[in-house]
């Protein structure tokens, strides 16, 4: 089975350059999360959607950036403008679905991340 | 916010030793989870644990959750290089999403 494929892994961009990320979760996985991981820290959730609806985006800058899930499958997310704070690496994660009653829905897995570094 | 918290932030051991990571946590939970990272990759999904249990075993992994003390604790025996990593305990309450600690900077010496 194939796992959470990200894209780019690495991308470089001038600062007020816009930048896309791309992430194709498992398949059959309803719940799809970015986080945004800073060098020796967790993962800090930006937005959590289930199937195509955002449920959870209270952590996302919303001035700058966007997401979305089209058809409840891909999803990129988009930083425009970038600045330099948003050096970081941008991991997307899938789980099976929303609930309490197995604890295979409650696993989160992960894809490599998308380093990315504004100059 | 990051609720777990883990101890040590950086542990050197030499292969053959075993590991051990704590987990402090300040609300009440669902389940506590371990993910491990290694250098330039995602995480891993370890182990979880639900509120209700104790202890519990995976290969060379056992995990225990103590709630009165709102702490966990990692256990990796006869560490080897390949254990070297980044380990996170994650949190889940409620409906709440997952939320991750700093993370355990495991090195495991040949």
């Amino acid at each position: 089975e194939a796992g959470v494929v990200q894209s780019p892994r690495y991308k470089i961009i001038e600062k007020k350059q816009p930048v896309a990320f791309w992430c194709n979760p498992i398949s059959g996985h309803n719940t799809l999360y970015w986080y945004l991981q800073n060098l020796g820290q967790g993962p800090e959730l930006l937005i959590r959607y289930e199937n195509e609806e955002a449920v959870d985006d209270s952590q996302l800058p919303k001035d700058r950036f966007s997401a979305e899930r089209l058809k409840g499958v891909d999803s990129t997310l988009k930083i425009q403008p970038a600045e330099l704070g948003d050096s970081a690496v941008y991991l997307c994660a899938s789980s099976p679905g929303q609930g309490e009653t197995s604890g295979s829905q409650e696993t989160q897995y992960f894809g490599p991340g998308t380093r990315l570094l504004v100059l | 916010s990051q609720q777990g918290e883990e101890d040590p932030q950086a542990l050197s051991i030499q292969e053959g030793e075993n590991a051990t990571m704590n987990c402090s946590y300040k609300t009440s939970i669902n389940n506590l989870q371990w993910y491990r990272q290694n250098s330039g990759r995602g995480l891993v999904h370890l182990i979880l644990i639900r509120s209700n249990e104790r202890e519990k075993h995976s290969g060379r992994l056992r995990v225990t959750l103590d709630t009165s003390k709102k702490s966990s604790s990692l256990l990796i025996t006869a560490s080897r290089a390949a254990d070297t990593a980044s380990y996170f305990c994650a949190t889940k309450s409620g409906n709440t999403p997952l939320v991750f600690g700093k993370g355990t900077r495991l090195s495991v010496i040949a």
